[in-house]
C-alpha cells in the first residue's frame, strides 16, 4: 500500500520569502513518481511539478523546486519568492508502478498556504 | 490544446436520486481517473478508464460505475445517492498507461449535494 504523509495543516509565508512544505511517503513498488499540486479555492487541481524515483537530479520548474532525499522518503516543495497568488491547498502525490497495478495517484491531506 | 473540462459544475440532489457527471479528456489522452474529494481531505481514487476499459478501481461500491467512450470522454454514474457522496468529483486525464512517470492532469471539478 502507499501512503504520503503532509504533517503541516497550515503554513504562512510573507511575500518574496521562500517557503517549505513537508512530505513524506511510504511504498514498496521499485519505481514511483511524486507530484505536487495546487488546489485554489476554486477548487481545480493545478500540476506544480514531477520527480521520479530513479531522478538523480531534483526537479525544479519555475519558483518551484522539489527537495527529494530518496532514503529518507521525502519530497518536500520548495517555493522561491512568494506571491499573494501562492495562497491555496498544497497536495503531494504519488504514484505507483503500473505493473503493481497502481495507477492511481495518492494523495496527502494537504498544507494551506 | 484544449484542458480536462466538467459538466456541470454544481449540482444538488436528494438521497436516493442517481446522477451522471461529465469529463472531456486533454486532446491526444485516452487515460481518465475519477477521484473524490470530501471537504477538507485530499482526493480519493474512485477508478480509471484506458481506452475503454476500467483499468483500476479504488474502494468504493459498485453504486460507482462510470463508461470511457470512443473520443475518451468520460461518464462517473452514482446510483442510490447517500449524504456521504456530497464532495467535489475530480476528472483527470493523462496520455496513457506510462506508468509511475506519467502525469495527471485535472478538471475544474463537479461539486455535488446531496439533501
Amino acid at each position: 500500500a502507499q501512503k504520503i504523509t503532509q504533517t503541516q495543516p497550515g503554513m504562512f509565508v510573507q511575500e518574496k520569502e521562500a517557503v517549505t512544505l513537508d512530505c513524506t511517503y511510504d511504498t514498496s513498488d521499485p519505481s514511483y513518481g511524486l507530484f505536487w499540486y495546487k488546489q485554489p479555492s476554486s477548487g481545480e487541481m493545478i500540476f506544480l511539478i514531477y520527480q521520479g524515483s530513479y531522478d538523480q537530479q531534483n526537479a525544479t520548474e519555475g519558483r518551484y523546486s522539489l527537495n527529494f532525499q530518496k532514503a529518507r522518503k521525502s519530497a518536500n516543495l520548495v517555493i522561491s519568492a512568494s506571491q499573494l497568488g501562492d495562497s491555496a491547498m498544497y497536495f503531494c502525490a504519488m504514484r505507483g508502478d503500473a505493473n503493481f497495478g497502481n495507477e492511481k495517484l495518492t494523495f496527502g491531506t494537504g498544507t494551506r498556504l | 490544446e484544449t484542458g480536462v473540462t466538467q459538466s456541470p459544475t454544481h449540482l444538488i440532489k436528494t438521497r436516493g436520486q442517481q446522477v451522471t457527471l461529465r469529463c472531456s479528456s486533454q486532446s491526444g489522452h485516452n487515460t481518465v481517473s475519477w477521484y473524490q474529494q470530501a471537504l477538507g481531505q485530499g482526493p480519493q481514487f474512485i477508478f480509471q478508464y484506458y481506452r475503454e476499459e476500467e483499468n483500476g478501481r479504488g474502494n468504493f461500491p459498485p453504486r460507482f460505475s462510470g463508461l470511457q467512450f470512443p473520443n475518451y470522454s468520460s461518464e462517473l454514474n452514482v446510483n442510490a445517492l447517500e449524504l456521504d457522496d456530497s464532495a467535489l468529483y475530480l476528472c483527470a486525464s493523462s496520455p496513457g498507461l506510462a506508468g509511475a512517470t506519467e502525469t495527471q492532469y485535472f478538471g475544474p471539478g463537479t461539486r455535488l449535494l446531496v439533501l
